[in-house]
């Protein structure tokens, strides 16, 4: 079975500041995949970034990255030079890699972002 | 762009009422999932299917059923709708479930008086 927590529930940052969104993820899959999303009160839910698990290299997005520790199981994003358009629920998601039915992703709780001006 | 659409963005319905929420989807993809989201548990999945007529359970299945009779569309069935299953219904689809990121629909609030 597959976890992700995240344990933030909300989270305030000051405009163009960079903030960190845990997560942690439990899984038993050698190989399996990390994803975020961003979902701003309009309700979409927008897909940010990805990385697999043997990726050698954290992933990148623009201003969005990935802080891959593997030995740690974490997964966290970062947003550098924050934006008033970052305000939003943010969530981590998991895909595992042992067979069709841990390959549906996994969402944790969410975190609230809030970007003050 | 790919589109998954949700038929309606707010839905109230009376207990006991029979309540479809439609998703459809215009990139020819084989997985669809029905996922609901409340405020601190996050996103749970409900169902899921990987093809035409397939459909597997997810976490909480229970009070729900699906119906997938063509590739594009994906429904999910309240058959006597409960107060507790007032919440967000989000509809996504993929083509590769292994390697792909899920595409969304806006949701669908359903309250249920």
């Amino acid at each position: 079975a597959q976890k992700i927590t995240q344990t933030q529930p909300g989270m305030f940052v000051q405009e163009k500041e960079a903030v960190t969104l845990d997560c942690t993820y439990d899984t038993s899959d050698p190989s399996y995949g990390l994803f975020w999303y961003k979902q701003p009160s309009s309700g979409e839910m927008i897909f940010l970034i990805y990385q697999g698990s043997y990726d050698q290299q954290n992933a990148t997005e623009g201003r969005y990255s990935l802080n891959f520790q593997k030995a740690r199981k974490s997964a966290n994003l970062v947003i550098s030079a924050s934006q008033l358009g970052d305000s939003a629920m943010y969530f981590c998601a998991m895909r595992g890699g042992g067979g069709r039915g841990s390959y549906i992703p996994t969402f944790g709780r969410g975190t609230s972002l809030i970007v003050h001006p | 762009d790919v589109k998954v659409t949700q038929s309606s963005r707010y839905l109230v319905k009376r207990t006991g009422e029979k309540v479809f929420l439609e998703c459809v989807q215009d990139m020819d993809h084989e997985n669809m999932f029905w996922y609901r989201q409340d405020p601190g548990l996050g996103l749970r999945l409900i169902y899921f299917s990987y093809d035409v007529k397939m459909k597997e359970k997810g976490d909480i299945p229970e009070g729900y059923s699906v119906s997938r009779e063509k590739k594009e569309r994906f429904s999910l069935i309240l058959e006597s709708a409960s107060t507790n299953q007032t919440s967000m219904y989000l509809c996504a689809s993929c083509t590769d479930i292994r390697n792909e990121k899920l595409f969304f629909g806006s949701g669908t609030q359903l309250s249920v008086l």
